[in-house]
């Protein structure tokens, strides 16, 4: 048990669109939801801590009108990167916890990588 | 940011080897130390979860120890295999589910 999925596994796109990555947990209801990024030859970084029903917390330095979370159901969170750039090039990774304790394993996705033109 | 480091960056073992590896992390507000297994092209697969001085852990030909008086946990793997090459991530906790991660060891066991 305890599977999250990623959804797309890649993506190419063009400076200034817009990219919708969605995180689902596929066996069982997540009220915490974790996007981080990882880019070359560094630590995967967290930037936002999503609860189901209520708004994101950021990370330090990650701009939330670029990044928009939304965590609209147990099951889904969704991470947009709004008007893309060649820097926001980079992997990203979502996890889900399941309640309540707060040491509980962090269950990932595969994530997706984004690369924009 | 905390600084978490592992070392080594990567290494590459004969099937039969043992190794191990080494994640330090700071010794103040610890919470926890996460370990996890990352094989390419997969989701990162949980191995342990470490909250106690002095713990080890199991799980096959795997385990860990831990020392959060000096800021170190070992990662062992007791005769490699092949299908254990993987990238060994480790991840140290704060609270309130907050993960810092290390770069990784990158294991490639040769058969």
């Amino acid at each position: 048990g305890a599977v999250v999925s990623q959804h797309p596994s890649w993506v190419i796109c063009k400076s200034g669109t817009s990219v919708k990555i969605e995180c689902r947990s596929l066996d069982f209801q997540a009220t915490t939801m974790f996007w981080y990024r990882q880019f070359p030859k560094q630590s995967l970084m967290l930037m936002a801590t999503s609860n189901e029903g209520s708004k994101a917390t950021y990370e330090q330095g990650v701009e939330k009108d670029k990044f928009l979370i939304n965590h609209a159901s147990l099951t889904l969170s969704t991470l947009t990167v709004t008007s893309a750039h060649p820097e926001d090039s980079s992997f990203y990774i979502c996890s889900a916890t399941r309640p309540p304790r707060s040491t509980d394993t962090q269950y990932f996705g595969p994530g997706t990588r984004l690369t924009v033109l | 940011i905390l600084n978490v480091e592992q070392s080594p960056q990567s290494l590459h073992v004969q099937e039969g080897d043992s190794t191990n590896f080494t994640c330090s992390f700071p010794s103040s507000n610890f919470y926890a130390l996460h370990w996890y297994r990352w094989e390419t092209a997969k989701s990162p697969e949980a191995l342990f979860v470490m909250t106690l001085n002095g713990d080890e852990k199991k799980k096959g030909r795997i385990s860990a120890t831990l020392n959060t008086k000096e800021g170190y946990s070992y990662l062992y793997i007791k005769g490699s295999q092949p299908e254990d090459s993987a990238t060994y991530l480790c991840a140290f906790q704060t609270g309130a589910n907050n993960l810092f991660f290390g770069t990784g060891t990158r294991l490639t066991v040769i058969p």
